[in-house]
């Protein structure tokens, strides 16, 4: 079965403090990974993805994420956050079994104190 | 980018009410997806296609149909409106899959009284 799993609802940070957004899935096969950003009254944007190469990925506004097979995670990273960096971060899978459908996980919300 | 438009923008309907949400994409993607999203759950797939007058059955369908009539135009309705589809529902287009990024609409604020 293919799941994804965002263990924090809510994180809260300083602002210029570093960031990370954990994100562990199960996929049975190979596995497309995506984070998304909602900034509030929004639809979600693309932060960035990955799915083959190199395991660490650029995105947008200085996000980066590592993708680990052995420990099935998709770790989002930030090395100083801004509040305007504050919104809902998903974690999204979509994986070459069944692959139209993608898999959410239930979104991990930032907080940054100014 | 991708253009995903959704209306209306906001809807209150009373319980057995008529609902009709829209959703047009302009991009010729093959991929359409109707979510809702509420606390707690994250976005949930209620109903996707693959092209014109495909129609793919989501995780959360009961209480909903769809129609994808166009390449461009998916709709979701709601022929019996309920307090528990009250939400914010997200549409959202694909070229292909895989890798291939969704692009979202705005979203659709419904309440049912």
């Amino acid at each position: 079965a293919q799941s994804v799993t965002q263990p924090d609802a809510r994180v809260t940070v300083s602002e210029g403090a570093s960031l990370q957004l954990r994100c562990k899935y199960s996929s049975s096969g190979t596995p497309y990974l995506f984070w998304y950003v909602q900034y509030p009254r929004q639809g979600l944007q693309l932060l960035l993805k990955y799915y083959s190469g190199d395991p660490v990925v650029q995105g947008v506004n200085g996000f980066e994420a590592e993708f680990s097979k052995s420990n099935s995670s998709f770790h989002l990273r930030k090395a100083s956050v801004h509040w305007s960096d504050s919104a809902v971060y998903f974690c999204v899978l979509s994986a070459d079994t069944n692959a139209y459908k993608v898999i959410f996980g239930k979104g991990t919300h930032l907080h940054v104190l100014p | 980018e991708a253009a995903v438009t959704q209306s209306p923008r906001n809807k209150v309907t009373v319980t057995g009410g008529n609902v009709t949400l829209s959703c047009r994409q302009t991009n010729s993607h093959n991929y359409m997806y109707w979510y809702r999203q509420d606390t707690g759950h994250g976005l949930r797939l209620i109903h996707y296609s693959y092209g014109a007058g495909n129609l793919q059955i989501g995780d959360v369908p009961d209480g909903y149909k769809a129609t994808r009539t166009t390449q461009e135009d998916f709709f979701l309705l709601l022929e019996l409106a309920s307090p528990s589809q009250t939400s914010l529902y997200f549409c959202a287009s694909r070229r292909d899959w895989g890798e291939d990024t969704q692009y979202f609409g705005p979203g659709t604020r419904l309440l049912v009284l």
